[in-house]
């Protein structure tokens, strides 16, 4: 059973970076798959942020893209995410999560449970 | 690109059935059979309940199906039981390799 756990700071400020490590146990991310990032602002719906192969290969939404950084470290089996420059309006549940199969970004099967960050001065 | 849109509510009685809409455009649910249906209780992360407009990961009851006509993409859960309460969410693959949601919908089992 693929696991994943987000980790990272739970306050950011504002115009500052949000930096986000989702490990991933039980799975080899280098087996293939994508590994996405889907947020949750408080009491609101779900956001798709980005996704990368394992290969580093990534995608973005078009609504943050140029503010959205993945990346993938094979021999520590996380991904990571930078979001830069931050607003408040980024405040949500982040979640790290798995495709439900290696040839699509567009369904995830695992997830992680979710981390909340905050954006305030 | 906005958010597919979805009822902000639905309701049912044990054992009747309910459906959920999720209504796009061509650029995303009209034009693209990647469609996903994901079910979040409070405090939860979302689960897989339908992918590829109808198909269900192992696991899911085949109470839950998807459809999709036209822009407009559909959950139907049957046979409703008190469990089913929870916020529903569908999503699309759109043009220019985007992933979008919809807006959520809330449904009670009454």
């Amino acid at each position: 059973q693929v696991q994943l756990q987000e980790s990272g700071p739970g306050l950011v400020r504002p115009s500052e970076t949000l930096s986000l490590t989702c490990t991933v146990s039980d799975f080899s991310i280098s087996s293939g798959y994508y590994w996405g990032w889907i947020r949750q602002p408080p009491g609101k719906g779900l956001e798709w942020i980005g996704s990368i192969y394992y290969s580093g290969f990534t995608y973005y939404s078009s609504s943050l893209k140029g503010r959205v950084t993945l990346s993938v470290d094979t021999s520590k089996n996380q991904f990571f995410l930078k979001l830069s420059p931050v607003t408040a309006a980024d405040a949500a549940v982040y979640y790290c999560a798995r495709s439900a199969y290696s040839g699509s970004y567009s369904f995830y099967k695992y997830w992680g449970q979710g981390t909340l960050v905050t954006v305030s001065s | 690109q906005s958010a597919l849109t979805q009822p902000p509510s639905a309701s049912g009685s044990p054992g009747q059935s309910v459906t959920i809409s999720c209504t796009g455009s061509t650029s995303d649910v009209g034009g693209h059979d990647y469609v996903s249906w994901y079910q979040q209780h409070p405090g939860k992360a979302p689960k897989l309940m339908i992918y590829e407009v109808n198909k269900r990961p192992s696991g899911v009851p085949d109470r839950f199906s998807g459809s999709k006509s036209g822009n407009t993409a559909s959950l139907t859960v049957s046979g409703l039981q008190a469990e089913d309460e929870a916020d529903y969410y569908c999503s699309s693959y759109a043009d220019s390799n985007n992933l979008l949601f919809g807006g959520g919908t809330k449904l009670a089992v009454l």
